[in-house]
């Protein structure tokens, strides 16, 4: 069946380097895609989100990137810090009325 | 405004026992929905709801019952618990059906049926 599926379950990265987070999907007919970031012991929180008709969105020190030739989402971190390692998720859906779908996560942990 | 609140924050159980996970929403979101979250596995959906007095299933829904009698409200409740309901369960809320609004996820219960 299609699913939203990550390419790494887990992503080292030193403090002040740039994290790059992949996420894979294979429902051409989604069109709206969202990174959350979840810290331990807590929920997930929204962090950014992209709709089909875009390929990339920045906010505040992330970038989401949208290749729909290739059915790739990616999240980029600049400047990377320890209150960003946390388990991030990027999440599908396929129209407005549509439900999420997770993929299962990658641990991101920042050394120093 | 609080967002969304869940308790209890931790919940031990016997196989057999049935309990009532609530979850409270200061909002006036329409939609609320509920999750599980299995170690290595994406958050799966449990039931949903697009408005008071109306709810559906999700992806795995089996072993669990919810009602929706108001807005702000959408407990979930365990019949007879089993150990495979051992999870961490998130409760979500956005504004309204039909849009791309975030989803707003609570703190979580953590539940072990022994």
């Amino acid at each position: 069946g299609e699913s939203v599926g990550l390419h790494l379950p887990t992503l080292s990265v030193q403090e002040g380097d740039n994290s790059i987070i992949n996420c894979a999907y294979s429902n051409s007919a989604s069109d709206y895609f969202i990174w959350y970031k979840q810290e331990s012991g807590k929920g997930p929180q929204f962090i950014i989100d992209i709709r089909s008709n875009m390929d990339k969105r920045q906010g505040q020190r992330v970038t989401v990137l949208l290749n729909k030739t290739v059915k790739h989402l990616s999240l980029q971190i600049a400047a990377t810090q320890p209150g960003d390692s946390a388990v991030y998720f990027c999440a599908e859906k396929k129209n407005s009325w549509g439900k999420l779908q997770f993929g299962a996560g990658t641990q991101v942990v920042v050394t120093p | 405004n609080a967002g969304v609140t869940q308790t209890p924050k931790f919940q031990v159980l016997k196989t057999g026992q049935s309990m009532t996970l609530q979850c409270a929403q200061d909002m006036n979101h329409e939609y609320m929905s509920w999750y599980r979250q299995d170690p290595g596995m994406g958050l799966r959906l449990i039931h949903y709801s697009v408005g008071a007095g109306i709810t559906d299933q999700g992806e795995v829904p089996n072993g669990y019952n919810v009602s929706r009698s108001t807005t702000e409200d959408f407990p979930l409740r365990l019949l007879s618990a089993a150990p495979s309901q051992t999870s961490v369960y998130f409760c979500a809320s956005s504004v309204q059906v039909g849009s791309y609004n975030e989803q707003f996820f609570g703190p979580g219960t953590r539940l072990t049926v022994l």
